[in-house]
């Protein structure tokens, strides 16, 4: 079945730092792909998506860029800051409507 | 604009009694979905619903676990009864459905549920 692999966290950075959180994914065709992000104490918020290959998808200066070659989605930030400091899900999404999700990454940021 | 509203937000209870969460879509979303987080398996989809019907529930764990949605603004997760291996954090998220296209999905604050 469809599966979304993340690097394992947590994951403790120094704020300005430059972020990567690999994610790869298995499935059957290209199915779009997405990061969450978690704050604490809240529910999950739509972070970026990529609906094909080698599209890129950015918001909040994040990116991430489709990969089919790699099966890859890995999500990346030049200058990290203490706000983003969160729990980063990848996820695929499986027919219409179901998202399959990562296990989550937990981001820190120091100042 | 409100959004996605769940209730109660902590829950304790013992085992063996029944737990109804409950759950509040964004005001014209037609689709809603349960969603269940523990550290052990991360964020698992229980069951969705498109306009009021359940479409898959292939991930409610077992006969102890039930959902409903009786109209369009509500939604309730009930666990009877109640075991400690429930406790976890329980999403409810709603999107607006349109024909073919992914739309995102909007999730609540999340009901911590401890069993005792």
């Amino acid at each position: 079945g469809n599966s979304v692999t993340q690097m394992e966290g947590p994951v403790t950075l120094s704020e300005e730092a430059f972020l990567t959180i690999n994610c790869t994914y298995t499935a059957t065709g290209y199915p779009s792909l997405f990061w969450y992000v978690q704050y604490p104490g809240e529910g999950l918020q739509l972070l970026l998506k990529a609906t094909k290959a080698d599209d890129k998808g950015s918001n909040k200066g994040f990116e991430a860029t489709y990969r089919k070659e790699t099966t890859s989605f890995h999500l990346e930030k030049g200058s990290v800051q203490v706000s983003d400091s969160a729990v980063y899900f990848c996820a695929l999404l499986q027919g219409a409507q179901k998202l399959v999700f990562g296990q989550g990454t937990r981001l820190t940021i120091n100042p | 604009d409100a959004g996605v509203i769940q209730s109660p937000r902590h829950e304790v209870t013992e085992m063996g009694q029944e737990v109804t969460l409950r759950c509040k879509p964004i005001s014209g979303h037609n689709s809603l979905f349960w969603y269940r987080q523990t550290m052990m398996r991360g964020l698992e989809l229980l069951i969705y619903f498109n306009n009021n019907v359940p479409i898959d529930d292939s991930g409610m764990p077992e006969d102890r676990f039930s959902a409903k949605m009786p109209n369009a603004s509500f939604s309730t997760l009930k666990i009877q009864p109640s075991e400690p291996r429930d406790s976890a954090v329980y999403f409810c998220a709603s999107t607006p459905q349109s024909g073919g296209s992914y739309n995102e999905q909007f999730f609540g604050p999340g009901t911590r549920l401890t069993v005792l």
